[in-house]
């Protein structure tokens, strides 16, 4: 099966940066991905990595570690409306199907 | 497009009745998939499917659970008989491939069961 681990809750001040980790444990890897969801929404995407190294989105940025089973979000110039809860999911090549599963989640929290 | 829209948006059920959670994917997409979410577990997926075919059911909680898509435009989630443990938001997603990396959720479902 899959498992995946991130931090329960972080909390940052408006614009600084702060970086979610997801470590990942699955056969079959084809990638990661980051969502975002606000309490009462639905998670909505961010950013996806298939190959190592980084890739940047405006003020998010995500990165991936193959062989380290590792990858994080990087958020810049943080909001108040980045106040949210962010999630990690591993695609993964099972039995015929590609399997999207998600991590426990990170809730950030932005302070002034 | 009007994105994944879900039915109902909330549900209030007495224990034992049956319940039906609706979903109407993307147009074009070919994977949609179930998830549950709550405090304790998360999002949890129950199914997925590629090309209206059920892969992988793993998920699913117990019998009382069931999952159908009948064609590319349709899916429902049935539970039956319900529990209270079953009060959650039951989310759908769907993506244009089977190996796209990003999905696109549904507005939820918010079930209790009483």
């Amino acid at each position: 099966g899959q498992s995946l681990e991130q931090p329960s809750e972080v909390t940052a001040v408006e614009g600084a940066i702060v970086q979610i980790n997801c470590t990942y444990q699955t056969s079959g890897f084809y990638g990661l991905s980051w969502y975002q969801q606000h309490d009462g929404g639905a998670p909505t995407f961010l950013s996806y990595n298939a190959l190592d190294g980084l890739e940047e989105t405006g003020r998010f940025s995500s990165f991936l570690s193959r062989s380290d089973s590792y990858g994080y979000l990087l958020l810049q110039e943080l909001q108040m409306k980045d106040s949210a809860s962010y999630f990690c999911a591993v695609r993964a090549l099972t039995g015929g199907g590609n399997k999207l599963t998600f991590g426990t989640g990170t809730q950030l929290k932005v302070e002034l | 497009d009007a994105g994944v829209i879900q039915s109902p948006r909330h549900e209030v059920t007495e224990m034992g009745q049956e319940v039906t959670l609706r979903c109407k994917p993307i147009s074009g997409h070919n994977s949609l998939f179930w998830y549950r979410q709550t405090m304790m577990r998360g999002l949890e997926l129950l199914i997925y499917f590629n090309n209206n075919v059920p892969i992988d059911d793993s998920g699913m909680p117990e019998d009382r659970f069931s999952a159908k898509m009948p064609n590319a435009s349709f899916s429902t989630l049935k539970i039956q008989p319900s529990e209270p443990r079953d009060s959650a938001v039951y989310f759908c997603a769907s993506s244009s491939r089977t190996d796209s990396l990003e999905a696109f959720f549904g507005q939820g479902t918010r079930l209790t069961v009483v």
